[in-house]
Parts: C-alpha cells; sequence; structure tokens
C-alpha cells in the first residue's frame, strides 16, 4: 500500500515551459486535491476532484489545469510556468468529509 | 474572512518536556478541525480530527482540545521526543465544502537534547 505517490520530487522549470505533475493514489479514494505551500503562507487549495470525471476550482487556481479520468490519478498541469509558481507542491486523497487527508511527499518546483 | 492563526509561530523546548500549542480561528460555521504534524521536507500527516461537540481527542502523546465557543483549539504534546521536531498545522473544514480546508502556517517546534 503506497499511499498517495507525487512525481517528481524535484523539478526546475525555465518561464513559460510547461509541464505535469503527477499524483497517483492506491486507497481507492473518491476526493483528491493540489495544494501549494510557501513559506508563511497556509496550504493554499488549487483544485479538486470529487470523483472521476468532476473537478472544481480552488483557491488559486490560475495558470493551472487538472483531470481526473481515474479514480486512481490526478495530475496537475503547468500551462506556462511563471516565478511566483515556485512553490511546493502537494497532492492528497480521502474517503470524504469525516476522514482526515493523506498527503503525498511534495514536489519542490522552481520557475526561473 | 475564514482564517486560521497558530501561536507561537515556533518554540523550543527540552526533550522530555510538556508544550503546548495553539490554534484560534473565525470559520463558522465548520464541521471539524484537525491537526497535522509536518516534518520537513514530507508532506502532513494526520494527528487527530475533532468535530464541533468533541472537547478533546488524543493520539498517543497528542491531545488536541477544543472550545467550539471561544474558537480556540489546543495540541498538547506530552514528554516530547526529539522526533516530535516538525511543523504542526492546525486545519477548520467549513461547512461548505470539506475541500476547502483553512490551514493555519503552523506552528514549528524544535525539541533540543
Amino acid at each position: 500500500n503506497a499511499g498517495v505517490t507525487q512525481t517528481p520530487k524535484f523539478q526546475v522549470l525555465k518561464t513559460g515551459q510547461s509541464m505535469t505533475l503527477q499524483c497517483a493514489q492506491d486507497m481507492n479514494h473518491e476526493y483528491m486535491s493540489w495544494y501549494r505551500q510557501d513559506p508563511g503562507m497556509g496550504l493554499r487549495l488549487i483544485h479538486y476532484s470529487v470523483g472521476a470525471g468532476i473537478t472544481d476550482q480552488g483557491e488559486v487556481p490560475n495558470g493551472y489545469n487538472v483531470s481526473r479520468s481515474t479514480t486512481e490519478d490526478f495530475p496537475l498541469r503547468l500551462l506556462s510556468a511563471a516565478p511566483s509558481q515556485t512553490s511546493v507542491y502537494f497532492c492528497a486523497s480521502s474517503y470524504g468529509p469525516d476522514y482526515g487527508y493523506t498527503f503525498g511527499s511534495g514536489t519542490r518546483l522552481t520557475v526561473v | 474572512k475564514n482564517q486560521v492563526e497558530q501561536s507561537p509561530q515556533s518554540l523550543i523546548i527540552l526533550e522530555g518536556k510538556n508544550c503546548t500549542l495553539q490554534c484560534n480561528y473565525t470559520v463558522s460555521p465548520f464541521s471539524n478541525l484537525r491537526w497535522y504534524k509536518q516534518d520537513t521536507g514530507r508532506g502532513p500527516v494526520s494527528l487527530t480530527i475533532m468535530t464541533f461537540s468533541e472537547n478533546t481527542k488524543s493520539n498517543g502523546r497528542y491531545t488536541a482540545t477544543l472550545d467550539a465557543d471561544t474558537k480556540q483549539s489546543s495540541l498538547h504534546i506530552t514528554a516530547s521526543q526529539l522526533s516530535d521536531s516538525a511543523s504542526y498545522i492546525c486545519v477548520v473544514s467549513p461547512n461548505t465544502g470539506f475541500q476547502k480546508l483553512v490551514f493555519g502556517t503552523g506552528t514549528r517546534l524544535l525539541v533540543s537534547p
């Protein structure tokens, strides 16, 4: 049981490049979310999904896209990277409102 | 605006001592309050979850309390160990949608030998 797996762990992008952060969970969780964590700030929700085929925007969605074609996978796409997107990104999943979130180990992204 | 404030920002204690971390929130109404532990370079790990009707919840040496009237929660760590060195994050889930959790900025705890 691997939990929530995020790849890559580290990434450096040039401004304007695009990339996809991968997230996979093997716990059959319906709920999945993407957060970014910046120094001095709490985690902020980018996008979330309540099941395969269903996604919605969070607090800071601009510049990011998501899709959920399977229960297991929830990739996050950066369309055109900007220095303001330098951050640590966490994917998380949960059974539902009465349960805690299981977080991945994060992807540290630097945009130069 | 829904907010979660934690204090202190950072704390240093000696191994074996107890400590208490504070969380004040303005999220209302809310469905539950969670405490997470985040080791450096890792994702947060759930310690406790309390609904608005619960006053206390324990997980080993960690005990969380909740006062819904004053909108305050605390996390008490007993007999601290070096492995307790981490950031502790208070998270409140509003009734409007549990996905839209409101995160505090965390308390960074260092347990010194």
